[in-house]
């Protein structure tokens, strides 16, 4: 079975400043990477997604993601963040073998600032 | 809008009482599931299906049963409701088994059990 840690529970950060989230994994087999965002009273969105290839992956809103295997993690980081980033955001990862049943961390709440 | 449509969106139980929570989905995938939010610990898998009339237990699936006798439809029933119910009912669905894909989630459901 897999597991997914997220370090921070909460991390309040200033407008237009960098943030991380650390995600860390533990899998005895390969699996797949996701970051998922949760903006107020909605359903999750997928925010990007690590399969195979580059570890460094993108959003189209300018977060990314880097893929370490010998750490077991998948960092997510914004260099500059806006007010409406304010969400939590959920870490995720499906064994490659194994059918696509998800496995969260227990989530990051982010608070951005002005 | 095609997606994920989840009803009710709030809900007050009685300790005791019965209620179904309906999903349906509009882009005919075959895998759906339901998943539980509690504070700061994720999101839990409760049931899923690989297609009509095929559902299977999840991670946390006691005091709830499912059905899926349409691609569409995928509703979680909730027998005698107990306190350590209350949570946040979010369905979701993908297009595929494969590890790699992404699931379109609907926009939740809250239920207190009082």
């Amino acid at each position: 079975a897999q597991s997914v840690t997220q370090l921070d529970s909460q991390v309040p950060v200033f407008e237009e400043a960098p943030v991380e989230l650390r995600c860390n994994y533990s899998s005895s087999v390969s699996v797949y990477l996701f970051w998922y965002v949760q903006y107020p009273n909605q359903g999750l969105q997928l925010l990007l997604k690590y399969l195979s290839g580059s570890t460094l992956v993108e959003s189209i809103n300018g977060f990314e993601a880097e893929f370490n295997k010998s750490q077991t993690s998948f960092h997510l980081r914004k260099p500059s963040v806006h007010i409406s980033d304010t969400a939590e955001y959920f870490c995720a990862v499906s064994r490659q073998a194994a059918g696509n049943k998800l496995t969260f961390g227990g989530g990051t709440r982010v608070l951005v600032k002005p | 809008n095609a997606g994920v449509t989840q009803t009710p969106k709030f809900r007050i139980l009685k300790i005791g009482q019965s209620m179904t929570l309906q999903c349906a989905q509009d882009m005919n995938h075959n895998y759906m599931y339901w998943y539980r939010q509690d504070p700061g610990m994720g999101l839990k898998l409760i049931y899923y299906s690989v297609g009509a009339g095929i559902t299977d237990k999840g991670e946390v699936p006691n005091g709830y049963n499912v059905s899926r006798s349409t691609t569409e439809d995928f509703p979680l029933r909730l027998e005698l409701a107990a306190p350590s119910q209350t949570s946040v009912y979010f369905c979701a669905s993908s297009s595929s088994l494969q590890g790699g894909y992404g699931y379109t989630f609907g926009s939740g459901t809250r239920l207190t059990v009082v």
